[in-house]
């Protein structure tokens, strides 16, 4: 069965740290999506890709930055590390078009001491 | 700034009862996409329904069904027939010009 998976699922890093979150789906889907998710806040975007080679800032994509260099993958670094980056990160994945439903990773919880 | 709005931070519902959750939004385009989703203790997010803006019939989907009120920015779910397991956390979001935004998200409380 076609299926969105990240890792790892849980990370605990210090300040000043790189830390790079991987998320692979087998949906053969052109979009994913990188969202954190705070209490209060829902899911924020921070980074999507429409397709091979091409990524977009989302509404939070400070301190983020991803690449696209396969269909199935959108790493999600954090170049520096930061205590207000500690949250639930989901990857998700879906079909061209806005109206196509988001298939979703299990999250990863990061937290930055 | 878009955004949407869950003004029910929590609600709770009698088994076998409705119960309806509301969603606003605020957008000055005519074309988008509405959502709810569903994240229940798992923490794995569900798609529960969708609507096109230009789209004036309700969308629905078994016990679940919408509001949509276009002119108000309204987009509200209600589940009929309330079960266990529909206990979670509900979001609403929209999909606009390549901009996904969600609510905060509303804890649903199933009673038995």
């Amino acid at each position: 069965d076609a299926e969105i998976t990240q890792s790892p699922r849980h990370k605990i890093t210090e300040t000043g740290r790189q830390v790079t979150l991987a998320c692979h789906q087998t949906w053969n889907h052109n979009n994913m999506f990188w969202y954190r998710q705070d209490l209060g806040h829902g899911l924020r975007l921070i980074h999507y890709s429409y397709g091979v080679q091409d990524t977009n800032k989302g509404e939070v994509s400070d301190g983020y930055s991803v690449s696209r260099s396969n269909t199935e993958d959108l790493p999600l670094t954090l170049e520096s590390a930061a205590s207000s980056q500690t949250s639930v990160y989901f990857c998700a994945s879906s079909l061209s078009g806005g109206y196509n439903e988001q298939f979703f990773g299990p999250g990863t919880r990061l937290t930055v001491l | 700034a878009q955004t949407v709005t869950q003004s029910q931070p929590e609600m709770s519902v009698q088994e076998a009862e409705t119960v309806t959750l509301s969603c606003t939004y605020d957008t000055s385009e005519s074309d988008y996409y509405l959502f709810w989703y569903k994240q229940p203790p798992s923490r794995q997010m569900i798609l529960v329904i969708r609507q096109e803006a230009y789209k004036q019939q309700n969308a629905t989907e078994n016990r679940f069904s919408v509001n949509f009120q276009k002119a108000a920015k309204s987009f509200s779910l209600k589940i009929s027939d309330s079960q266990l397991g529909d206990a979670a956390m509900y979001f609403c979001a929209y999909h606009i010009n390549n901009d996904m935004r969600f609510g905060a998200g509303t804890r649903l409380t199933v009673k038995p």
